[in-house]
């Protein structure tokens, strides 16, 4: 199994500039999520999907969008890139949330820069 | 506001030093809780999770945690550290199918 794979390892935009942060999982997992990481900010929850055709807002979603129409993949998309989104963009999935095991796999992350 | 609450961003530790992370949350109910670890370069992984029974968990790397639900914690213990445990330490609560986390704990091993 290749686990959690996000693509591209590294991004520079410009302001205004739109792209969709690719994530795949090859485990059969219903939950996957987006967190952002940004030093001494920990990490912080974009969206989530409990299951395909389900997505859901978590801390921070202001100026990103998701989509979920495959089990495997949960596409992150920047609507209008802004310097506030420069960060690392973690994708992580789990069996489930709420009970049995509840542990995420991460992906290798994302660096994305804005200018 | 709920939250997860770290108390130590930044902790530095001889080898063989004890350590006691501390973590705690204002999610009320039934949560799950997890420790995850960042080594340099590296993406998180888990430490160990508590969901019910035994308060006191034990992890990878001879980690491990006391769940006080009394108090909302959920403190990280090791007895004696090693350098490469250098790393940063995340507490996470799961709930209502979101897992939060805190803003983390560096920490620091010197040799």
């Amino acid at each position: 199994n290749a686990g959690v794979t996000q693509t591209p390892k590294f991004q520079v935009l410009k302001t205004g500039q739109s792209m969709t942060l690719q994530c795949a999982q090859d485990m059969n997992h219903e939950y996957m999520s987006w967190y952002r990481q940004d030093p001494g900010m920990g990490l912080r929850l974009i969206h989530y999907s409990v299951g395909a055709g389900i997505t859901d807002q978590g801390e921070v979603p202001n100026g990103y969008n998701v989509s979920r129409s495959t089990t495997e993949d949960f596409p992150l998309r920047l609507l209008s890139a802004a310097p506030s989104q420069t960060s690392v963009y973690f994708c992580a999935s789990s069996y489930t949330v709420s009970a049995y095991s509840g542990e995420q796999f991460f992906g290798p992350g994302t660096r994305l820069t804005v200018l | 506001a709920q939250s997860v609450s770290q108390h130590n961003h930044h902790v530095i530790l001889s080898e063989a030093a004890s350590l006691e992370l501390g973590c705690n949350y204002s999610y009320g109910g039934t949560v799950n809780l997890f420790w995850y670890v960042q080594y340099p370069g590296q993406h998180l992984q888990l430490l160990l999770k508590y969901f019910s029974g035994d308060p006191l968990v034990k992890g990878i790397k001879g980690f491990e945690a006391e769940f006080i639900k009394s108090k909302f914690s959920f403190n990280l213990r090791k007895p004696s550290v090693q350098w490469s445990d250098t790393a940063e330490y995340f507490c996470a609560v799961g709930r209502d199918d979101k897992i939060i986390f805190g803003k983390g704990t560096r920490l620091h091993i010197l040799p």
